[in-house]
């Protein structure tokens, strides 16, 4: 099983460059999410996505679009890269919303520079 | 919104066991417990939940008093590949979906030998 795959594993970006970060899920999950993760910090959650056409959005949203049209994909998109987004980027996926557990995928390690 | 709080990090030695408290007051009725374990460089793993008094997998046992305003992750004979970040999340009812997976800064074990 593949679960939760997200592309690329690194990438370095110039600042007011734009770039999408892919995810795609191979489990049928209704939901899927991006998280963000500064260096010793927690998981802060940037979008979500109820199913298919559905978005919504999360603590951290701003600078950050997302879209859903198929149940598998969910891809993130920074429009114009600022330093302040350098983080590491992680999609999950579950199949319910609450008291669903969540499968990560391993993460995108941007940096703006 | 359910909040949690845990100890921002703990020592332990190989073959001991670890207790990890989480302090969750406003859990609602229909929230679970769900504690997951990130390793350096590694999207979070799920380790275990539970809604009430005592579950146990073949990684952890999960504690919860009656009162469910706490949770205590236990881990037997810790070894040094436990080393890791561990969060405790509880799920709120979505009437604002994007709040009920949210990650704090979980607890640092460190596993010595």
């Amino acid at each position: 099983n593949a679960g939760v795959t997200q592309t690329p594993k690194f990438r370095i970006l110039k600042i007011g460059q734009s770039m999408t970060l892919q995810c795609t899920q191979d489990m049928n999950h209704n939901y899927m999410y991006w998280y963000r993760q500064d260096p010793g910090m927690g998981l802060k959650l940037i979008y979500y996505s109820v199913g298919a056409g559905i978005t919504d959005k999360g603590e951290v949203p701003n600078g950050y679009n997302v879209s859903r049209s198929t149940t598998e994909d969910f891809p993130l998109r920074l429009e114009l890269a600022a330093p302040s987004q350098t983080s590491v980027y992680f999609c999950a996926s579950s199949y319910g919303l609450t008291n669903e557990k969540l499968f990560f995928g391993s993460g995108t390690q941007l940096s703006v520079l | 919104l359910a909040k949690t709080t845990q100890p921002i990090s703990m020592d332990s030695y190989e073959g001991q066991e670890v207790n990890i408290t989480c302090s969750h007051n406003n859990i609602a009725t229909n929230d679970y417990i769900t504690w997951y374990q990130q390793f350096p460089s590694q999207g979070p793993r799920f380790i275990i939940q539970g809604y009430k008094t005592k579950v146990t997998n073949e990684v952890a046992s999960l504690f919860i008093p009656a009162d469910r305003k706490s949770s205590t992750l236990s881990l037997p004979r810790v070894s040094l590949s436990d080393t890791a970040v561990y969060y405790c999340l509880v799920g709120d009812m979505a009437e604002q979906a994007g709040t009920a997976l949210i990650f704090g800064k979980g607890t640092t074990l460190s596993v010595s030998s």
